[in-house]
């Protein structure tokens, strides 16, 4: 199975909630990444979390870090129906690994 | 603007038949790379470059082949191409060869083999 896995695999909220999503992996990491995929087109990169870090910060996003429980979770407040994408996760591995995992991604819908 | 580019953005073949697809940036990054990404597996890397002629496998590289003559561009050549090739394609490049920085993706090709 893959290093990082993203939960829920779907998740459908109304403009204004927020949304929260979920990333688990295997092994120790240097740091940890999230993307944002709008349907069919090419990801973005949105936040990088550091292994010392336990929280980041940008805009309405904040990212989330537990290394003692190998997880991230990505919070989108306020939500637009502009955020509706999927999104993922990548870690790269410690130990001068250099290479970005990636797992398979929350499909996020936001109806207005 | 900074971008990555990618040609063709779709691209409907036959069993066996060589094709290229291109990968170029603007950017002087020192590191490109493919991956594949299929329903439900999430992005797998095929191939990468730290720099000119410096080339190696990822997790799924049966079936491509690469070759990084300059910079900018990053072809992924597919020999004979085979069915289950059929995937939606991303190159992508970041600066430098250590992953604190963040890659930038091309805007995908869309691959079927018949």
């Amino acid at each position: 199975s893959q290093q990082g896995e993203e939960d829920p695999q779907a998740l459908s909220i109304q403009e204004g909630e927020n949304a929260t999503m979920n990333c688990s992996y295997k092994t120790s990491i240097n740091n940890l990444q999230w993307y944002r995929q709008n349907s069919g087109r090419g990801l973005v990169h949105l936040i990088l979390i550091r292994s010392n870090e336990r929280e980041k910060h940008s805009g309405r996003l904040r990212v989330t870090l537990d290394t003692s429980k190998k997880s991230s979770s990505l919070l989108i407040t306020a939500s637009r129906a502009a955020d509706t994408a999927s999104y993922f996760c990548a870690t790269r591995l410690s130990g001068g690994y250099n290479k970005l995992i990636f797992g398979a991604g929350t499909r996020l819908a936001v109806h207005p | 603007e900074a971008q990555v580019t990618q040609n063709p953005r779709y691209l409907i073949t036959v069993t066996g038949k060589k094709l290229t697809v291109t990968c170029s940036q603007n950017m002087n990054h020192e590191y490109m790379s493919w991956y594949r990404q299929d329903p439900g597996l999430g992005l797998r890397q095929i191939y990468y470059s730290m720099n000119v002629e410096v080339t190696d496998k990822g997790d799924v590289p049966e079936g491509y082949k690469v070759s990084r003559k300059e910079k900018r561009n990053f072809p992924l050549i597919l020999e004979s191409p085979s069915p289950n090739q059929t995937s939606l394609y991303f190159c992508a490049s970041r600066e430098g060869q250590d992953s604190y920085n963040e890659q930038f993706f091309g805007p995908g090709t869309r691959l079927t083999v018949l």
